[in-house]
């Protein structure tokens, strides 16, 4: 199984931006890292995906680590409505994703 | 586009019955789904790869007797928990993965909450 470490939760002030960081030690050299976050009792949504470099959507920025064992998703401008549970996740053996714990976001007013 | 449905988005069935719950891709085609399984408060846990037209592979300590999955298309998975037991309860995602692209990307659907009574 893809291995991922996360912090288990996070608060973040609305309004502010917000870092969320994950290690992926294990990922191999052409493996993808992907982050999805999941609201409540609703299907994981996919928010970006990444390499090498960094990348940037209109949800999100992922900054990875030039030795890919670790990531940071940033959200620019948290709103109320990013609170969820965010997943970073890689393919594992089977090119299947497999999730950890992932880090329980609550953002504040 | 990429978008996956599940339906019903929720069942109560009594115990020792079965349900099935269908994954349809909607427009474009999956050769590959797979099925996930979360209880409260945990996170997802993968279950079975089904590939279309062929049978499926399940995760270790998932029983594939109970539960049954059919690709018959590229279009349409289904899971069937067979003889329902309340400790089957669960949310239940199905994810697609789309063909012929290099990226290979997953797509999940919704959710089909199942409470067994």
């Amino acid at each position: 199984d893809a291995k991922t470490t996360q912090p288990p939760s996070m608060d973040c002030a609305e309004g502010r931006a917000a870092n969320l960081p994950c290690n992926h030690s294990t990922i191999s050299g052409n493996e993808y890292v992907y982050w999805y976050r999941q609201i409540h009792s609703q299907g994981p949504q996919y928010i970006i995906h990444g390499l090498k470099n960094n990348e940037t959507n209109e949800m999100a920025s992922l900054i990875i680590t030039e030795d890919r064992k670790s990531s940071t998703l940033i959200l620019p401008h948290a709103t109320l409505r990013d609170t969820a549970v965010y997943y970073c996740t890689y393919k594992a053996a089977g090119n299947k994703l497999t999730f950890g714990g992932g880090t329980r976001v609550l953002v504040k007013p | 586009g990429a978008v996956v449905s599940q339906h019903p988005s929720w069942v109560i069935c009594k115990s020792g019955t079965s349900v099935k719950i269908e994954c349809r891709s909607l427009d474009f085609q999956a050769t590959t789904m797979f099925w996930y399984r979360q209880f409260p408060k945990q996170s997802l846990m993968l279950m079975a790869t089904s590939n279309e037209g062929s049978k499926a592979t399940y995760e270790q300590g998932v029983e594939k007797d109970k539960f049954l999955i059919n690709h018959a298309s590229l279009t349409l998975s289904t899971l069937t928990v067979t003889s329902a037991h309340p400790e089957d309860s669960s949310f239940y995602i199905c994810s697609a993965r789309e063909a012929g692209t290099g990226m290979n990307e997953q797509y999940f659907g919704p959710g089909t909450r199942l409470t067994v009574t």
